[in-house]
């Protein structure tokens, strides 16, 4: 079956330590994105990317970095630099960009925390 | 900015009750609106989208309403059943290039009760 991979599924880290969540599809999907999604909040916009060597900021970028090396992979690390990283992380993607009609699939999501 | 809010925020009915849920949004210039379940812990699960020409959408026992004039959509559930516990969002995509243009609302948790 096609779908999202996110892993690992839960994640401690100390302060002060990099992490790398892994994001992988099997559904040919151009675009793929990474949310956050905080109690209380809506999700928000980490980074994007429309095609493979590119990627874009969303609203909240600072402290995160991401790499799209393959179609399939969109990990994404989360620095020292973010001060509050402790949310529940979300990996989607869709057939096409930003634009257009394309619905969303989205991974089953890891939880980080911090210690 | 477009702002979306689903209201209540959290929603508890009998089994069997038929329930609507509520997505309001501030800009009507959209592509579509597509309604999402999220079990708790977990991802989020696509149940409708309706393009911005399409008045209403349905899917088994959901059925998802547009109207882009006044800002809102609603999903009608019929026949609640306790599976359908979830918390329910709407995200909207607005006719807009760039980095972001797809804003959720942050949610309306159901509980149906046994």
């Amino acid at each position: 079956d096609g779908g999202i991979t996110q892993s690992p599924k839960y994640l401690f880290r100390k302060e002060g330590q990099n992490v790398t969540l892994s994001c992988e599809q099997n559904l040919n999907h151009d675009a793929m994105y990474w949310y956050r999604q905080d109690p209380g909040q809506g999700l928000r916009l980490i980074y994007y990317s429309q095609i493979v060597n590119d990627f874009q900021k969303g609203d909240i970028a600072e402290g995160y970095s991401v790499s799209r090396e393959k179609k399939e992979s969109f990990p994404l690390t989360v620095t020292s630099a973010q001060k509050n990283p402790t949310a529940f992380y979300l990996c989607a993607s869709s057939m096409r960009g930003q634009s257009g009609a394309n619905v969303l699939t989205f991974g089953a999501g890891s939880r980080l925390t911090v210690l | 900015k477009q702002e979306v809010t689903q209201i209540p925020a959290a929603l508890s009915v009998p089994e069997g009750e038929n329930l609507v849920l509520n997505c309001s949004f501030t800009d009507s210039a959209i592509y579509n609106l597509q309604w999402f379940r999220q079990d708790p812990g977990k991802g989020l699960t696509s149940l409708l989208l309706i393009q911005s020409s399409q008045r209403e959408q349905t899917s088994g026992r959901l059925n998802a309403s547009l109207d882009k004039s006044s800002g809102r959509s609603t999903l009608y559930i019929a026949a609640s059943q306790p599976g359908d516990s979830a918390t329910y969002l709407c995200a909207v995509r607005r006719r807009q290039t760039g980095a972001n243009n797809l804003f959720f609302g942050t949610g309306t948790r159901l509980t149906v009760i046994p």
